[in-house]
């Protein structure tokens, strides 16, 4: 069974300022990762995703994520963040010998302020 | 490709009364999943298919949920005798691989 935890339930920050929302997982088997966002009012889309090959990961709006084996971490990460990036975002593992569930974490709330 | 549906947006019911909710996932997606959020929770799973095959449910899931895909195309997630503690908002998401699509949620309340 995997486990997620997200170290920060809130994050606040200032405009252009970076940003880090951490995640750690807790798994006896290898892993997919993903992290995923929620605009208000909107549903769940998806970030970015780590498979295999490259630990640092970059995907939509400018975030990236790195995986960290030995510390079980996929930490998300933006040099310059925007207002528009105000949402609730949540990390996911999934069993990598097995394409079912994803397992979340609780999600971090990123309030960017002006 | 008109992304995940699901119906309805939103459902009011009186405690003991059974519900239903449709998903209709992207055309080309095989894998379909059901989960369930509540205020300041991530998505709890509830159970999956691939195709028209439920391969799992989750242990905590009550015997008063049943969730059906007949021919592998949209699904639908049904609750007998509703509690208030089912209140919750019902996603839906479907995959091809890696990743899901999710649709916009049916938010159940439970009165």
């Amino acid at each position: 069974a995997q486990s997620v935890t997200q170290l920060d339930s809130q994050v606040p920050v200032f405009e252009e300022a970076p940003v880090e929302l951490r995640c750690n997982y807790s798994s006896s088997v290898s892993v997919y990762l993903f992290w995923y966002v929620q605009y208000p009012n909107q549903g769940l889309q998806l970030l970015l995703k780590y498979l295999s090959g490259s630990t640092l990961v970059k995907g939509i709006n400018g975030f990236e994520a790195e995986f960290n084996k030995s510390q079980t971490s996929f930490h998300l990460r933006k040099p310059s963040v925007h207002i528009s990036d105000t949402a609730e975002y949540f990390c996911a593992v999934s069993d990598s010998t097995n394409a079912g569930k994803s397992t979340f974490g609780d999600g971090t709330t990123l309030t960017v302020k002006p | 490709d008109t992304g995940v549906s699901q119906n309805p947006r939103h459902k009011i019911t009186k405690r003991g009364q059974n519900v239903t909710f449709r998903c209709d996932p992207i055309s080309e997606h095989n894998r379909l999943y059901w989960y369930r959020q509540t205020l300041g929770q991530g998505p709890e799973f509830l159970t999956y298919f691939q195709n028209e095959a439920q391969l799992e449910k989750s242990r905590l899931l009550s015997d008063r949920f049943s969730a059906e895909r007949p021919k592998g195309s949209f699904s639908t997630l049904e609750i007998q005798r509703t509690e208030q503690g089912d209140s919750a908002m019902y996603l839906c998401a479907s995959s091809m691989s890696y990743g899901y699509t999710f649709g916009s949620g049916t938010r159940l309340t439970v009165v």
